[in-house]
């Protein structure tokens, strides 16, 4: 079993629509989930942290976690065109929390 | 601050031939991470510090990769004996050390790509 699994899509939703995408984890001790943006050619971007079950929303983003189900997901709101990318779920790993492990990645295309 | 710097941006090398890898991190940041990432895939953990002490290196890691952080500023990664597996987008990251640090994420470097031929 890998330590952080998402499905690897491609995912493709029309613009204006809600893209959702969704990560599974195996360290059940771990406390700090995180989502990173990854566009072709460039280096992964911090979108989202969360590390309380529940939502947590920033603008057009919603991350949502569920430590019992170890299930982390990221909705996004009114999807643009702009939004395409690869989408990377990533799980601090115990004890010490201070390695952090990606998943393969979600590829994300919003179409116009 | 320009953020986390690394350099070279690209790098072809021979197959047998040594390379090595510089990352700036931000200034204030006293945790440095490197990881590799391969077409298609996330980017893997190879070894983190903190200031200039290493403080996990991946099992996956062979002898051939090293990894220092003097003085606990840049740091350098380096691969001896370079084999074609060895291409892929090396980043380098770094956080600061807050309370409740690892709850901030990383910036990452722009990479370095390694293309052994």
């Amino acid at each position: 079993q890998k330590e952080v699994e998402q499905n690897s899509g491609p995912l493709s939703v029309p613009e204006g629509a809600i893209a959702s995408l969704n990560c599974t984890y195996s360290d059940r001790g771990s406390q700090s989930f995180f989502w990173y943006r990854q566009y072709s050619g460039k280096s992964p971007e911090l979108i989202m942290s969360i590390y309380s079950n529940g939502d947590k929303e920033d603008g057009r983003f919603t991350a949502q976690l569920n430590k019992a189900s170890q299930y982390v997901s990221l909705l996004i709101r009114d999807s643009q065109p702009s939004d395409s990318a690869t989408y990377l779920c990533a799980v601090n790993m115990s004890p010490g929390g201070f390695k952090t492990i990606f998943g393969a990645g979600t590829r994300l295309f919003v179409k116009a | 601050d320009t953020g986390v710097s690394q350099d070279p941006r690209h790098k072809i090398t021979k197959r047998g031939q040594n390379v090595t890898f510089r990352c700036d991190p931000i200034s204030e940041h006293n945790r440095l991470y490197w990881y590799r990432q391969t077409l298609g895939q996330g980017p893997e953990f190879l070894t983190y510090f903190q200031n200039e002490a290493q403080l996990e290196k991946s099992r996956l890691l062979s002898d051939r990769f090293s990894a220092e952080r003097p003085k606990g500023s840049f740091s350098t990664l380096e691969i001896q004996r370079t084999e074609q597996g060895d291409s892929a987008m090396y980043l380098c990251a770094s956080s600061e050390n807050l309370r409740g640090g690892d709850r901030y994420g990383y910036t990452f470097g722009s990479g370095t790509r390694l293309t052994v031929v």
